[in-house]
């Protein structure tokens, strides 16, 4: 079964500045999605970021990117110019093409911007 | 932007109460999710749908749940008998793709409380 995980609970940056936010998962399968949504205090699910797995290119949307590395399958989302409204949970979630499509969801990781 | 709406926004429930939580998922969108966040745990996945017939669910969506789509719009979850560890954040998803490349939109959520 597939799984994923974030290892930072919490993360804080400095406003304007750029964190990285970290994502592994594990699975046997080649063809599959990679996502980040955030979720702010409204605990609304905001998709942020995905990324196929089938594609080299990494997926950048305006100040956020990723660096997706399938070999060692990890798949982190740095935020660029970081601003107040960024704050919030960040989830990474994974979804098989091949075999079922929920999405497996990592822990989260809180962050917050300090201004 | 198109938008899933879901309705309330907040519900609380006496334990062994049924409750329907409602769903309005984006009008071209065929595949349609429900899952679950438990107060600062991970999300989980419950149940997906498509074509007027549950096509995955996970272990937690047991016989007290069930979903249905009554009109073309509503997408509703049934909760027959509540727990109190059904207490949880009811997010509604829908996609306009079952290969996941499109990612998910994501309601604001239900907040259900069940004391």
């Amino acid at each position: 079964a597939q799984t994923v995980t974030q290892s930072q609970p919490e993360m804080s940056v400095q406003e304007a500045e750029t964190v990285t936010l970290s994502c592994t998962y594990d699975t046997s399968e080649s063809d599959y999605y990679l996502f980040w949504y955030k979720q702010p205090p409204s605990r609304q699910m905001i998709l942020v970021i995905r990324q196929e797995a089938y594609k080299q290119q990494n997926a950048t949307e305006n100040r956020f990117s990723v660096n997706f590395q399938k070999a060692a399958k990890s798949f982190s989302l740095k935020i660029s110019d970081s601003q107040l409204g960024d704050a919030a949970m960040y989830f990474c979630a994974y979804r098989s093409v091949e075999s079922n499509y929920q999405l497996i969801w990592g822990a989260g990781t809180k962050l917050i911007i300090k201004p | 932007e198109p938008e899933v709406t879901q309705t309330p926004s907040h519900q609380v429930t006496q334990m062994g109460q049924e409750v329907i939580l409602r769903c309005v998922p984006i009008s071209n969108h065929l595949y349609f999710y429900w899952y679950r966040q438990i107060l600062g745990q991970k999300v989980e996945f419950l149940v997906s749908f498509y074509n007027n017939e549950i096509s995955e669910k996970s272990e937690i969506f047991d016989d007290q749940f069930s979903v249905e789509r009554p009109d073309g719009s509503n997408f509703t979850l049934k909760i027959r008998s509540t727990k109190l560890e059904d207490s949880a954040m009811y997010f509604c998803a829908s996609s306009a793709q079952q290969s996941g490349g499109s990612g998910y939109t994501f309601g604001s959520g239900t907040r259900l409380t069940v004391v």
